[in-house]
Parts: C-alpha cells; sequence; structure tokens
C-alpha cells in the first residue's frame, strides 16, 4: 500500500475550519484514502474515506486533488473535543470475496491541537 | 457503523502469565483484526482473524506467544501469553464494515509488571 506524509502537528483555533493536508503520491488507481482520529489512546475513530471524489459526511470533508497524490482533510468548526491524532492511510480494497484486504498501516498521524 | 466491545477495558499482570482479551461485535463480520499499541507509538497490526479458518499473523508477531481464536461471525479472542513488560500496550480489536469501512473497538490496556 502506498505511503502517506503527514505534518506532526498543527494548530487550530475554536470554530475556525482545519484542514490537514496529507500526501500520498504514489497512491495506485484502486487505492482508497482513509481518515481516521484517536483520542487520549482511546481507540481509532474512523472518519471518512475516498477514491477519486470529494467526500462529505457530517463529520467531516475530504477533498482529494485530481491527480489523487494528496488530499485535505476539513473539519468546517473544530471544537475543543476534536483535539485528537489524525491519521491519513492509503489502501486497497477489499477483495469481492471479503477474505483478502489491504492493510490498514498507521503512521504517526498528525496532532491536531484546537484552542480556544 | 459496528459496535464493538472488548474485556478486559485493562488489566495489570505479572510476567510469565497469560491474558485472554475478548472482542464482541453487534453484527456479524467477515475480517476482523488484532492491533497493539505500545506506549507513544502507533498501531501496529498483529493478525487477521476470519471465522473458519486460522488468524494470518504479521511480520513479528507469532501464534505461540498471540493465539487467536475466532469461533463465530460475532467474536474473537487474543491470548497474551507468557507475558513480560514489553507486553504492556493497548490491544485493539477491529472489524471490516459495510462497504471498504473498517471500525475499531474501544481497546484493552495491558500492564505487565
Amino acid at each position: 500500500d502506498a505511503k502517506t506524509t503527514q505534518p506532526p502537528s498543527m494548530d487550530c483555533a475554536e470554530g475556525r475550519a482545519a484542514n490537514l493536508p496529507c500526501n500520498h503520491s504514489t497512491i495506485s488507481g484502486n487505492e482508497y484514502v482513509y481518515w481516521y482520529r484517536q483520542i487520549h489512546s482511546q481507540g481509532p475513530q474512523y472518519i471518512i474515506h475516498g477514491l477519486k471524489n470529494n467526500e462529505t459526511n457530517e463529520m467531516a470533508s475530504l477533498i482529494i486533488t485530481e491527480d489523487r497524490k494528496s488530499s485535505t482533510l476539513i473539519l468546517p468548526h473544530a471544537t475543543l473535543r476534536d483535539t485528537a491524532v489524525y491519521y491519513c492511510i492509503v489502501r486497497g480494497r477489499f477483495n469481492a470475496g471479503g477474505t483478502s484486504y489491504g492493510k490498514l498501516t498507521f503512521g504517526q498521524g498528525t496532532i491536531l491541537t484546537v484552542h480556544p | 457503523s459496528a459496535v464493538i466491545s472488548q474485556k478486559p477495558s485493562r488489566d495489570i499482570c505479572q510476567r510469565g502469565t497469560s491474558l485472554t482479551i475478548q472482542c464482541q461485535v453487534d453484527s456479524q463480520v467477515t475480517m476482523m483484526f488484532w492491533y497493539r499499541q505500545q506506549p507513544g507509538q502507533s498501531l501496529t497490526l498483529i493478525a487477521t482473524a476470519n471465522q473458519g479458518s486460522e488468524a494470518t499473523y504479521e511480520s513479528g508477531f507469532v501464534i505461540d506467544k498471540f493465539p487467536i481464536s475466532r469461533p463465530n461471525l460475532t467474536f474473537s479472542t487474543l491470548t497474551v501469553s507468557n507475558m513480560s513488560p514489553e507486553d504492556s500496550s493497548i490491544y485493539l480489536c477491529s472489524v471490516r464494515g459495510p462497504g471498504e469501512t473498517q471500525y475499531f473497538g474501544p481497546g484493552t490496556r495491558l500492564l505487565v509488571l
């Protein structure tokens, strides 16, 4: 699976949008971009994933560049509870049978600190 | 999303003993995974557990040290055997969800003295 590069840390003011970048220049055509976050050593929380198109859900938006070599996770109105480690991961799809898969390989992520 | 529970949530154990961690999911899932997170580190995949087949272990992890059971589509166990202080970690269960999603349990915090 392709490797990702994220800044080690970022700050954001409460109420503002948090834009977390991720580079994945070696991504292949069948690999998805996933975002997870981990708060206080709890289990990682799934945020969003996408293949080519931009995606939005109740938590965040994922913007993937046209060449798919980078992406940005957007938290539209950051709160103090969004302070966490954010992981960008690239992984191939589960196969049709569901018993083979690309591994979720976690890097060091970005420590996002939201301050008042 | 799948609701995942783990037992115990935390434990303190003596070296040389073994601990079995349970993972229960509220729906049937084809694939379950076990991860380890050592203090201050990121997550590392230990093995994949599919129902009806032997678990597949990642490099650096062996069945004798981390035996896994997967008796049905909603349950799995991971045993940490003959523990040493280096096994002090958070152990996390994860499951494949609908489509291409994957979810994580709350983790089991293990301290080995």
